[in-house]
């Protein structure tokens, strides 16, 4: 099994829907990241977690909610798609001091329609 | 806001030839990271070099940090055609911050 397990790995929703994306993970690692990928963009940061009762906005969190379940859970959220919200999105994990950088899963292609 | 920006953006190369990227950043770090991405797959963490480091190696790859420019390249020698992919160097947005930043990536192809 993967160390950071995201679902769906694909997704067509329409626009005004909710969608929920999850991410699981089971390196034991206290910190989580979703970030977003857009061509030419690179990646950006919606939101972190450094444990269960610490949530943090990124550089692009408008439009986008999380919940971090447990410490091996965290998961996106968006209220109300839109099309621009179009993108491959990743969840990673990471552990401070470790040095060994972050652990990504394999992403979630989200289109809105 | 970008911490990161590679250069070149796309690399075209024969297999057994080096390939060379380069990272410069804007502010401060601690630690310079790259990661390797295949088409539409998750990030994969390749190499990580501290701030007080100048040189690195593991395996194929040579990274190299010079902080005075900064600025970072990564190396690989003797490329295979597995060794298409795009990648990415990301840094830490500023003192004190925990948001990893990634820049736009290099795209590599190795030509068999």
């Amino acid at each position: 099994d993967a160390d950071v397990t995201q679902t769906p790995r694909n997704r067509i929703t329409k626009t005004g829907k909710r969608i929920m994306l999850e991410c699981s993970q089971t390196k034991g690692h206290d910190r989580m990241y979703w970030y977003r990928q857009d061509p030419g963009l690179g990646l950006r940061l919606i939101y972190y977690s450094f444990d269960v009762k610490d949530i943090n906005k990124g550089e692009i969190s408008d439009g986008y909610s999380v919940s971090r379940q447990a410490q091996a859970k965290f998961s996106l959220s968006l209220e109300s798609a839109i099309p621009n919200q179009t993108a491959l999105y990743f969840c990673a994990t990471s552990q401070p001091g470790a040095g060994s950088g972050y652990t990504f899963g394999s992403g979630t292609r989200l289109t809105v329609v | 806001s970008q911490q990161g920006e590679e250069d070149p953006q796309a690399l075209s190369i024969q297999e057994g030839e080096n390939a060379t990227m380069n990272c410069s950043y804007k502010t401060s770090i601690n630690n310079l990271q790259w990661y390797r991405q295949n088409s539409g797959r998750g990030l994969v963490h390749l190499i990580l070099i501290r701030s007080n480091e100048r040189e690195k190696h593991s395996g194929r790859l040579r990274v190299t940090l010079d902080t005075s420019k900064k600025s970072s390249s990564l190396l690989i020698t003797a490329s295979r055609a597995a060794d298409t992919a795009s990648y990415f160097c990301a840094a830490y947005s500023g003192a004190g911050s925990y948001q990893l930043t990634f820049g736009k990536g290099t795209k590599l192809s190795v030509i068999p």
